[in-house]
């Protein structure tokens, strides 16, 4: 079965230090890695997927299969970053359908 | 820009009572996820829905849930008969793909007493 792990429930930054996220995964197969966003009162939002290698709002996340993990970083983190974020993991074949497996999520607060 | 809508955003019940969630996906959407939220908890998948029959249900998903998309537009989760236990924020998702991204409505938080 498949799980995702993110290690620090708390992650809090000053403006403009880099940050970094942690999320690291298991599953045998080839995994599907999605960063999911939810700022406060608001929606879960897809904020990355790893297919897509894309930057979205300065943040960045690449696939380590050696490492399993699947870390979100940006160099320079903003006021308006802090959210809580969830690490998914979506698994292709057999018998999933696309469903999401979630890690426990962060809440990153950044201080001015 | 479309986006998944759900009500009631809250609903207050008494145990043993039956409640149904629903749910808006995104129009041309064709995959349906139900996810829900225990307070403090992961957000724990329930079900995926595709050409009008379940593709896949967790162990969460027993005889006591189950979904339906009685038209066009609406997705639904029924719970017939609440526990203390079925409390938590209950997200519905739509996807154009079956493993693309997976837009979230805003939830229903679901308290039952």
């Amino acid at each position: 079965a498949q799980r995702v792990t993110q290690p620090e429930k708390l992650l809090s930054v000053f403006k403009g230090a880099p940050v970094e996220l942690k999320c690291n995964y298991s599953y045998s197969g080839s995994p599907e890695l999605f960063w999911y966003v939810q700022y406060s009162r608001q929606r879960l939002q897809l904020l990355l997927r790893h297919i897509s290698r894309e930057s979205i709002k300065g943040f960045t996340a690449d696939l380590n299969k050696g490492e399993t993990s699947f870390h979100l970083k940006k160099p320079f983190a903003q006021e308006e970053d802090s959210a809580m974020y969830y690490c998914a993991l979506s698994t292709r074949g057999g018998t999933s359908y696309g469903k999401l497996t979630f890690g426990q999520g962060t809440i990153l607060t950044v201080h001015p | 820009e479309p986006e998944v809508t759900q009500t009631p955003s809250h609903q207050v019940t008494q145990m043993g009572q039956e409640v149904i969630l629903r749910c808006v996906p995104i129009s041309n959407h064709l995959y349906f996820y139900w996810y829900r939220q225990i307070l403090g908890q992961k957000v724990e998948f329930l079900v995926s829905f595709y050409n009008n029959e379940i593709s896949e249900k967790s162990e969460i998903f027993d005889d006591q849930f189950s979904v339906e998309r009685p038209d066009g537009s609406n997705f639904t989760l029924k719970i017939r008969s609440t526990k203390l236990e079925d409390s938590a924020m209950y997200f519905c998702a739509s996807s154009e793909a079956e493993y693309g991204p997976q837009y979230f409505g805003p939830g229903t938080r679901l308290l039952v007493l």
